[in-house]
């Protein structure tokens, strides 16, 4: 079985200044792909950011790139700069293969950004 | 441009009174899913379809059943609501399962029970 496990419930963030998010998982697979997905409070998730469990360089994405520390089970999200528009609940999710195809969501952690 | 329509964006129903929610994809995608969002909590998979292939979650509930008549067109049936079925529905594509691809949402279809 998967599992991701977001500790921070929450985070109140200056704009303009770099965040990490934490996300660490579990799985017994070889082969796994970790997302990032941002929801404002409208509902809908976007995508932000994809790294797979054997690609060597962190992901990157305009403002977003992912800390992938494969052996300590991390792939936390950076967002740097952060801007008002970045405040939403943030999911760190991941799929594997062979039944684990589906994606495991973690519980999220909400992000305010304070001007 | 393309994406993932889901309609309505709201819906109220009445307790018992079945209700059909609507999903199309113009991203020509192999895969659609169902997820149910409670309020502050992650997504959770109802079922999804491998192209024509029904794949049900099992602890889905019976109430709940899909239908995907083409590529394009996914539907969620709730044969019977209860108060505990108020949510926000999400419906998702990708194109194909498994780590590599990633799941394209639409804006949700946020579903009252009175």
């Amino acid at each position: 079985a998967q599992k991701i496990t977001q500790t921070q419930p929450g985070m109140f963030v200056q704009e303009k200044e770099a965040v990490t998010l934490d996300c660490t998982y579990d799985t017994s697979d070889q082969s796994y792909g970790l997302f990032w997905y941002k929801q404002p409070s409208s509902g809908e998730m976007i995508f932000l950011i994809y790294q797979g469990s054997y690609d060597e360089q962190n992901a990157t994405e305009g403002r977003y790139s992912l800390n992938f520390q494969k052996a300590r089970k991390s792939a936390n999200l950076v967002i740097s700069a952060s801007q008002l528009g970045d405040s939403a609940m943030y999911f760190c999710a991941m799929s594997g293969y062979f039944g684990n195809e589906k994606l495991t969501f973690g519980t999220g952690t909400r992000l305010t950004i304070i001007p | 441009d393309a994406m993932v329509i889901q309609n309505p964006r709201y819906q109220v129903t009445q307790f018992g009174k079945p209700v059909t929610l609507s999903c199309s994809q113009t991203l020509n995608h192999n895969v659609m899913y169902w997820y149910q969002q409670k309020s502050s909590q992650a997504p959770k998979l109802l079922f999804h379809y491998y192209d024509k292939d029904f794949n049900n979650e099992a602890d889905t509930p019976d109430n709940f059943q899909s239908r995907r008549p083409n590529t394009s067109f996914c539907f969620l049936d709730i044969r019977s609501p209860g108060l505990g079925d108020a949510a926000m529905y999400l419906c998702a594509t990708s194109r194909d399962r498994g780590a590599g691809y990633e799941q394209y949402f639409g804006p949700g279809t946020r579903l009252t029970v009175t």
